[in-house]
């Protein structure tokens, strides 16, 4: 499967800041994810990040606060923006193939504090 | 109701013991059955990827679905204090490409 690299692996944040999250493949995949991961929920679904045009986001989750970019096969990025104690948590990436239902592959993940 | 149920626990087994790790839903849409494994400060790692019903055995892992019963499973044998990880369940319907993720199960294998 792909070697997902997440930068940076965490950290801390002052409030009304953005931080940008990088999201490297070693091999071109079809589809990536970003996701969100809060202690003790489930994995929630931010957005798809699609090549050559705009994301895709889930319910619940606008453009003006997390800006997805996906220049190529390869690489995206995910800026939390204006950032609050409540978007403290886990970002991961994930990629899929999109093909015959391949199951998704995700990085280590960023751990973000808001103080 | 949500899609997907799973008990976060924590679960305590000893080393060599049984273990049971089980996921409900309500979609019976539902054809893609996966379960992950997430060690502490690190990403979810696809452990088991099986399709409708049926078991699918990998090592000491088997994964079991019951499709009538909406009801999936990960059996874990001869567990080691190195499977203490969160187990996540997660499905999708197929061509979405997008599973629903169940909360995870804390386990804890002790010596």
């Amino acid at each position: 499967s792909a070697v997902i690299s997440q930068k940076p692996s965490r950290d801390i944040c002052q409030r009304g800041t953005s931080l940008t999250i990088q999201c490297q493949v070693d091999s071109q995949v079809t589809m990536m994810f970003w996701y969100r991961q809060q202690p003790g929920q489930s994995l929630t679904l931010i957005a798809t990040a699609n090549q050559g045009s705009e994301a895709t986001y889930e319910s619940g989750f606008v453009i003006d606060k997390f800006p997805i970019s996906r220049p190529n096969l390869t690489f995206s990025t995910l800026t939390v923006s204006n950032m609050s104690p409540e978007d403290s948590s886990i970002y991961l990436c994930s990629v899929g193939q999109g093909g015959g239902n391949q199951p998704q592959h995700f990085g280590d993940g960023t751990r973000l504090s808001i103080l | 109701q949500k899609e997907v149920e799973q008990d976060p626990g924590p679960l305590s087994v000893p080393e060599g013991a049984i273990v049971s790790l089980n996921c409900t839903y309500s979609n019976s849409a539902f054809q893609y059955f996966m379960w992950y494994r997430q060690y502490s400060r690190k990403g979810p790692e696809l452990l088991m990827y099986t399709y409708s019903s049926g078991n699918k055995e990998d090592g000491r892992f088997t994964a079991q679905v019951d499709k009538s019963s909406k009801y999936i499973s990960l059996f874990i044998r001869d567990s080691q204090p190195s499977d203490s990880a969160t187990y996540l369940c997660a499905m999708e319907p197929g061509g979405s490409y997008i599973p629903t993720f169940g909360r995870g199960t804390s386990l804890i294998v002790h010596p």
